[in-house]
């Protein structure tokens, strides 16, 4: 019954590898986000999409591409790793109908080191 | 100014104690606040909107100062399972970015 999943849990990988990170939600929300948090701690949304389109593309390297299939999966690419690409990422999904009052649903996150 | 600041901790409070924290933004047109709470390795969780009059959950209390730019969270008779890091979030403008603080870590001590 898991609401917001994400596979894989752990990456471990080479610089300049491709990975691909998947994210799936059953809650029937129409948008669903991409967020990095580094070693720091700090939360930051990468991307956002709402029924399949990009709604929000922040400052990112466009080695990140974000791909969405349909709107209860958002997954991430990310070509050439560097070695700051180390982080955890979040998916998270939300209504994406209730304005700037929307409850965000975080899925487990992914654990990426690049060695 | 940041655009969401929070005093990064760590608070090390006695169990049964009241701990307070606050969260100041810099956009004076920032739409709607909340407080996110995240475990040791876990994902953020939303713990409570913090609404214009203010916000009571049980033991957790969130107030909203527009004109100062600060919201902030009091726990009372704080428990062990309190223990967490504090993430205040604000929604910005009309693109709808949500903007996460740094969090405050919170210690709970038996």
């Amino acid at each position: 019954d898991t609401a917001v999943s994400q596979t894989p849990k752990y990456l471990v990988t080479q610089m300049g590898n491709d990975k691909s990170i998947k994210c799936e939600q059953n809650l029937g929300h129409d948008t669903m986000y991409w967020y990095k948090q580094d070693s720091k701690k700090f939360l930051k949304i990468m991307f956002s999409y709402n029924n399949k389109e990009l709604i929000i593309n922040e400052t990112v390297p466009n080695r990140f591409s974000p791909k969405s299939p349909d709107k209860a999966h958002l997954n991430l690419h990310i070509n050439s790793l560097e070695l700051g690409d180390s982080a955890v990422y979040f998916c998270a999904s939300s209504h994406g109908n209730r304005g700037p009052w929307e409850t965000q649903y975080f899925g487990p996150g992914t654990r990426l080191l690049v060695l | 100014r940041k655009e969401v600041e929070q005093d990064p901790g760590p608070f090390n409070v006695p169990e049964g104690a009241t701990v307070a924290f606050n969260c100041t933004y810099s956009n004076s047109a920032s739409q709607s606040f909340f407080w996110y709470r995240q475990d040791c390795r876990k994902e953020p969780k939303l713990l409570m909107s913090v609404y214009s009059s203010g916000n009571e959950d049980g033991r957790f209390t969130a107030q909203l100062n527009r004109a100062s730019q600060y919201i902030s969270l009091l726990i009372r008779d704080s428990k062990l399972s309190d223990s967490a890091t504090y993430l205040c979030v604000v929604n910005g403008n009309r693109d709808d970015k949500i903007i996460f603080g740094k969090g405050t870590r919170l210690h709970i001590l038996p």
